[in-house]
């Protein structure tokens, strides 16, 4: 997987409760995506992240979610209030430019209970 | 809008060859990749086409025709360990800055002895 990390693997939450999902790229990688699984689906896009800016957001919902990509540190994917359909797989894959292929990182489970 | 298809599920024997096969429709086409994803795991890279061809990799090969929409994956000399699911992903028209892939649902793929 060429690196990307991501942390917490497993998450639980309680409805109501606020998640957040830490994704370090690939060492000089700039370019972050979340994508969103859920059992026997397919990736969904969530977000597009370059350093310090949010790049397409349109996978993401309005409410609740937000993601950042600062200057120093992880990407964050964070969201608020959680409710049980929120519960997936969310990965993270960085690439060295937009061109380029992805290398996801482990995945984060949530579970929301 | 895009669409990508593939099968739901295919089983096959060890030692043998299996083919699996993706058609998508996506507004403009820039670049075709095949992942492959054991449960519980990240999606990891296997190839990556952009021209009609056939490109080899070991036992995996993968083989893309842009004016027919259509690519596959063709996985020879099975092993137990190829059991998997494995998600065609198409890298579409550039929007908003960005090269957005769409995933498709990921074929599970069974090798029994």
């Amino acid at each position: 997987n060429a690196g990307v990390m991501q942390n917490p693997r497993h998450l639980v939450r309680r409805r109501g409760q606020e998640a957040r999902l830490r994704c370090s790229p690939v060492k000089g990688h700039s370019h972050v995506y979340w994508y969103r699984q859920l059992p026997e689906e397919g990736l969904k896009f969530m977000v597009y992240l370059q350093k310090e800016n949010i790049i397409d957001e349109s996978g993401m919902p309005k409410e609740r979610f937000s993601a950042e990509f600062p200057k120093e540190g992880p990407s964050i994917l964070r969201i608020q209030q959680v409710v049980r359909g929120d519960s997936a797989a969310y990965f993270c894959a960085s690439l060295l430019t937009s061109q380029e292929t992805q290398y996801f990182g482990p995945g984060t489970r949530l579970l929301v209970l | 809008g895009q669409n990508i298809d593939q099968p739901t599920e295919m089983t096959a024997t060890e030692g043998a060859i299996v083919q699996i096969n993706c058609t998508y429709q996506t507004s403009g086409f820039n670049g075709l990749f095949w992942y492959q994803q054991h449960a519980g795991e990240a999606p990891t890279f296997l190839s990556y086409n952009v021209l009609d061809g056939l490109e080899e990799k070991g036992r995996f090969s993968s083989f893309l025709s842009r004016s027919k929409g259509y690519s596959y994956l063709l996985l020879k000399e099975l092993q137990m360990k190829d059991s998997a699911s494995y998600l065609c992903a198409v890298r579409g028209a550039r929007t908003g800055g960005s090269y957005i892939p769409t995933f498709g649902r990921g074929t599970s793929l069974i090798v029994h002895p």
